[in-house]
Formats: C-alpha cells, structure tokens, sequence
C-alpha cells in the first residue's frame, strides 16, 4: 500500500495561491490521485482527480511529475470559506476498480484575512 | 456526483451492543466502501462492500466485528458489533463508479455525511 505524507498545517492569507503537496514514494502503477476537502462534522468533498501530468477544474489544479511519487493540489486565490482539511488519497487501480485506498494524514489550511 | 446519505447522523450507545448503519446512493454504483475517522485523525479504509458477495476487509478489521451487507447497487449497511468505548468514531461510507445509460463513466469516490458513534 502506498504510505503519504503531507504537511500537517498551513497558513495563508486572502486572495493568495496555496500549494499543498502529498508524497507517495511507492505509490502503485495503476493508482490514482486524489485529493479532498473536510470541514468539521462533514463528510470529504472531491475536489480534484488526476493520474499523471496536469488536471484543472473550475476549483483547484492538480500537478504531479513524472515519476508520480509526490502530487501538488494548487488552489487559486483562496478566501476564508476555503479554511478546511485537505487530505490526498492514493489508490482505485486505473481502469479497474480494486481497493488500497490510502489516506494521507491531511493539511489543516487556516485562511487569514 | 452521486448523492449519499447515512443514518442516524449520529448515536450514542451503550458497551456490549451493536448498531446498524445504513448508506444510501441516489443511483447504482459499482463499488462502496466503509471508513472510519476518529477524532482529529484521517480516514481509514475498513472495508469494501460488494454487492452479491462478502465484503472485503482491510488488515485489522474482521467480518465479527463489522459485519457489512451489500444487497443491492444502491445501499449498504455496517454493523459495529460488541461495541467498545474504542469504537467511538465517525463512521463514513463512500461510492465510486457510476455513469448514465448503462455506462460506467465517472470513477470518482464520493462520501457520505458520516454517521458519529459514541459508546459510552
């Protein structure tokens, strides 16, 4: 299974960009990306997926190398409402639909004004 | 994205008993799957639910202890049996795979609100 890690809070302010990396060193062929959003007392939101290279939505870009072992979820120009939890998951198997779901520990984002 | 529901959204229970969750997807998904977040933690995978057949379990979980059922496309209970104090957690189900037309199309995994467990 793959183990993640991803860094345990941030900070930033209003209207700035935020990156927010997770490693995967031995992530598996066929698993996916993904990454969530959690707000207290709620269950995770997707926010984005990808398997390699670059996936952009209309919330959040996801950028991961070539060698896959580490992701990048980038949120443009973040506002308080976006002070939440976000955790990586790797796993899900391309083209099939197997488990090995494995969450990251998750970021805590605090957004200041 | 598929809607899931839960219930009860949240319980507190007594030591030695056993309680039901239910999950609920507003259309047929290929596979479901049960977590658990204790407080302040990430999400552990306990299990993936399979329709027709016995669910299959993470390393550290048993089939005694959370006995899950798969009866359909759309729904899928978890029982946490014998409870313990050490099973206070949030109990989430999730459902990936589903499309329009027959088709599997989306291979997202979406989440249910949580059902929270108290056992005193």
């Amino acid at each position: 299974l793959a183990k993640t890690t991803q860094p345990i809070s941030m900070d930033s302010y209003e209207g700035q960009e935020v990156n927010i990396t997770c490693s995967h060193n031995n992530i598996a062929t066929n698993d996916y990306i993904t990454w969530y959003q959690q707000f207290p007392s709620q269950g995770p939101r997707f926010i984005i997926q990808g398997y390699k290279t670059k996936v952009t939505n209309e919330v959040a870009s996801l950028f991961i190398p070539a060698d896959r072992k580490s992701s990048t979820l980038s949120l443009p120009r973040v506002s308080l409402s976006d002070t939440a939890v976000y955790y990586c998951l790797v796993g899900g198997g391309r083209g099939n639909y197997g488990q090995n779901f494995v969450f990251g520990p998750g970021t805590r984002l605090s957004v200041l004004p | 994205s598929a809607v899931i529901s839960q219930k009860p959204s949240r319980d507190i229970c007594q030591r030695g008993t056993s309680l039901t969750i239910q999950c609920q997807v507003d259309s047929q998904v290929t596979m479901m799957f049960w977590y658990r977040q204790q407080p302040g933690q990430s999400l552990t995978l306990i299990a993936t639910a399979n329709q027709g057949s016995e669910a299959t379990y993470e390393s550290g979980f048993v089939i005694d202890k959370f006995p899950i059922s798969r009866p359909n496309l759309t729904f899928s209970t978890l029982t946490v049996s014998n409870m313990s104090p050490e099973d206070s957690s949030i109990y989430l189900c999730s459902a990936r795979g589903w499309g329009t037309s027959g088709a599997i199309v989306r291979n997202e995994q979406f989440f249910g609100p949580g059902t929270r467990l108290t056992v005193l």
